[in-house]
């Protein structure tokens, strides 16, 4: 089955840079945009970025943007996501999800990962 | 992108049915037919429900029904159940995505 595993999270410094990753299994990783979604702590959800399935189009948030840098490598099935100078706004959950299937006319997100949990404290 | 509005909380008898909407713009859900809905219970990473405004992946109950008027989706959950109990989030697509503020539905 699908699978998504999120690692790289962990308490950092205002300023600071840290890189996510995820591993992905259970399908064709290259037939597929993929995305980062993050959510405070008692928060909603707040898209983050998505890459398409050759790495060739990418999107970010307004809040991230110049900041973060998502990429893929395919022959490795892994999704990344690295932030720098990063805010005591950027504390959430990170979530790396799998989205549309290249050549779909659908657009959604499904499914997530579980999580890794980014914390930007002094 | 500003987020898509939602009411803060619903709830109703097991049983009953519910509707959450969701309302954004011309430029969002009113422009495309890509309007998807998420559950997520406490902890948990967030589960797709509907997607294209109205169409249910395999293994969601048709108890789950979305729809779509203008600017406004909206998720209905009829014959209400326990676990039904959690965040909902609409999350609409147009060139990017942006989410819905979320909805508590409560099961009385």
């Amino acid at each position: 089955q699908v699978q998504l595993v999120e690692s790289g999270g962990g308490l950092v410094k205002p300023g600071g840079s840290l890189r996510l990753s995820c591993a992905a299994s259970g399908f064709t990783f290259s037939d597929y945009y993929m995305s980062w979604i993050r959510q405070a702590p008692g928060k909603g959800l707040e898209w983050v970025s998505y890459i398409s399935s050759s790495g060739s189009t990418i999107y970010y948030a307004d809040s991230v943007k110049g900041r973060f840098t998502i990429s893929r490598d395919n022959a490795k099935n892994s999704l990344y996501l690295q932030m720098n100078s990063l805010r005591a706004e950027d504390t959430a959950v990170y979530y790396c999800a799998r989205d549309s299937a290249l050549y779909s006319s659908s657009w959604f997100i499904s499914p997530w990962g579980q999580g890794t949990l980014v914390t930007v404290s002094s | 992108q500003s987020a898509l509005t939602q009411p803060r909380s619903v709830s109703g008898s097991p049983g009953q049915s519910v509707t959450i909407s969701c309302t954004g713009t011309s430029s969002d859900v009113g422009g495309y037919n890509y309007v998807s809905w998420y559950q997520q219970h406490p902890g948990k990473a967030p589960k797709l429900m509907i997607y294209d405004v109205s169409k249910r992946p395999s293994g969601v109950p048709d108890r789950f029904s979305g729809s779509k008027s203008g600017n406004t989706a909206s998720l209905t959950i009829s014959g209400l159940q326990a676990e039904d109990e959690a965040d909902y989030y609409c999350c609409s697509y147009a060139g990017s995505y942006v989410f819905g503020t979320g909805t508590k539905v409560t099961v009385l």
